[in-house]
């Protein structure tokens, strides 16, 4: 299953709302998770099952889709959100793929 | 606390071969799936493979099938990648990381290992 995000890089002004796509190439259903790297950082669980929030995870961060089409939301922007943000789709176990990330710039 | 401890970085010549680690504590080690994930430099996240380190079942990705091994030592709770003849091409950060459950996504995450193979 091929995992296709946009835009590659998003630049959104502190406070703003950030939006990010995640399309599948065949049916996912919900299993959809979203990651968050930090420069210099391993990757971090945001999302699974599209929508749920991991521990921990603050409440700007929101999942919504189903399907093939999938997005991510950053209600408040902070300065802390830089990073780049990667779609995983986790419906053909154990072949989990990635989509190929979308760098979210501070304006 | 779940955590999941990855050994050092490497530097090897092309055509060695090397074995990296990932120690896993907190949790019951054999009954937890481990994926590892390979990020070329400045690209994106690739699924390798995963085992289960109970029975040690391993799947890999068609892209690193042949290329790499996976295999884990439940005594130890530690789980490993290794290559038996490197190329300049693995040079990459390679991460371990938990599955809670068979199917999810993994959640618990290692602070990966920066393979680096030149002449």
């Amino acid at each position: 299953i091929v995992m296709t995000q946009s835009p590659a890089t998003l630049s959104v002004s502190p406070g703003e709302r950030a939006t990010l796509s995640c399309r599948a190439s065949q049916n996912v259903n919900y299993n959809l998770a979203w990651y968050q790297q930090k420069p210099g950082q391993a990757p971090r669980l945001l999302i699974s099952g599209a929508s749920t929030r991991a521990t921990g995870i603050p409440t700007r961060f929101s999942g919504s889709g189903s399907g093939t089409e999938f997005t991510l939301t950053i209600s408040s922007l902070q300065s802390e959100d830089l990073a780049v943000y990667y779609c995983q789709q986790y419906s053909d176990w154990p072949l989990y793929t990635f989509g190929q990330g979308t760098k979210l710039e501070i304006k | 606390e779940v955590q999941m401890v990855q050994s050092g970085a490497e530097v090897k010549k092309p055509g060695e071969s090397l074995k990296i680690s990932c120690g896993g504590s907190g949790y019951s080690f054999s009954r937890h799936w481990i994926a590892w994930v390979r990020q070329l430099p400045g690209k994106g996240l690739e699924w390798m493979g995963v085992i289960y380190p109970g029975d040690s079942d391993t799947t890999y990705s068609p892209s690193f099938q042949g290329q790499v091994t996976i295999s884990a030592d439940k005594s130890i709770s530690t789980a490993y990648l290794q290559w038996s003849s490197l190329k300049a091409s693995d040079s990459a950060l390679y991460y371990c990381a938990r599955l809670s459950v068979r199917g999810d996504p993994p959640e618990d995450w290692g602070q990966g290992t920066l393979v680096t193979v030149s002449s």
